[in-house]
């Protein structure tokens, strides 16, 4: 199975802060990686797919690049509906595993 | 409106077996590829089982293989996972989720839309 790590596992920021996440795979899996996002309560919703394309719906200030092992998911101005806890997920093989998540917290 | 919605959670006794359903709607369930997520309470996304579009490819986690039966009804446009032998490691909200693919091995696919997800507790 192909292992994904994020970093960091959380962090602190502030509203209009730019904020990366980074993602790591255990082997390449080109392109094939998706971001999700997940406030308290509620299921993952698609934010990025195959590493930079946005989601219908998504605001313009989410990003993602990326490819081969090394990702990131960069929001280049945080807003107050942005605090959340973020997932990245390679579609490269079955599983389709999940990093451990990175929360981010005022 | 593309929609997934979970039932048949519950609590249920160590070693007891529960199944849990996905209806769908607002898409053709029979083109796409399922797969159930779980989470733990406080704990992070896990990846759990998946079922091709017409059924004839399965997977399961190490964690499950054995314990839980993931199928699906395209007449009744509705996936199941049958679960069996339950632990308290078990105990998580269950989230079904629709790929962007038919099948569980090509590259590429997304998750979206994700039900809002059934707990299940285990517990005596």
């Amino acid at each position: 199975d192909i292992q994904m790590t994020q970093s960091p596992s959380s962090l602190s920021a502030s509203v209009g802060d730019r904020v990366t996440i980074t993602c790591r795979a255990s082997q390449s899996i080109t392109y094939y990686l998706n971001w999700y996002q997940q406030k308290p309560g509620k299921a993952p919703t698609l934010l990025i797919y195959a590493a930079s394309s946005l989601h219908s719906g998504v605001p313009s200030s989410f990003s993602g690049s990326g490819s081969g092992t090394d990702f990131t998911l960069t929001i280049s101005s945080l807003q107050p509906e942005d605090f959340a806890t973020y997932y990245c997920q390679q579609s490269y093989s079955t599983p389709r595993t999940f990093g451990q998540g990175t929360k981010v917290e005022i | 409106e593309v929609q997934l919605v979970e039932s048949g959670g519950g609590l249920v006794q160590p070693g007891g077996s529960l199944r849990l359903s996905c209806a769908a709607s607002g898409f053709t369930f029979s083109s796409y590829a399922m797969h159930w997520v779980r989470q733990a309470p406080g704990k992070g996304l896990e990846y759990v089982s998946a079922i091709s579009s017409y059924g004839d490819s399965t997977y399961y986690a190490n964690s499950v293989k054995g314990r839980f039966t993931i199928s699906r009804d395209n007449s009744k446009n509705t996936l199941y996972l049958q679960m069996g032998s339950l632990r308290a490691e078990d105990m998580a909200v269950y989230y079904c989720a629709r790929e962007s693919r038919q099948s569980i091995s090509s590259k590429g696919g997304w998750f979206d839309p994700w039900g809002q997800g059934t707990l299940v507790t285990v517990s005596s």
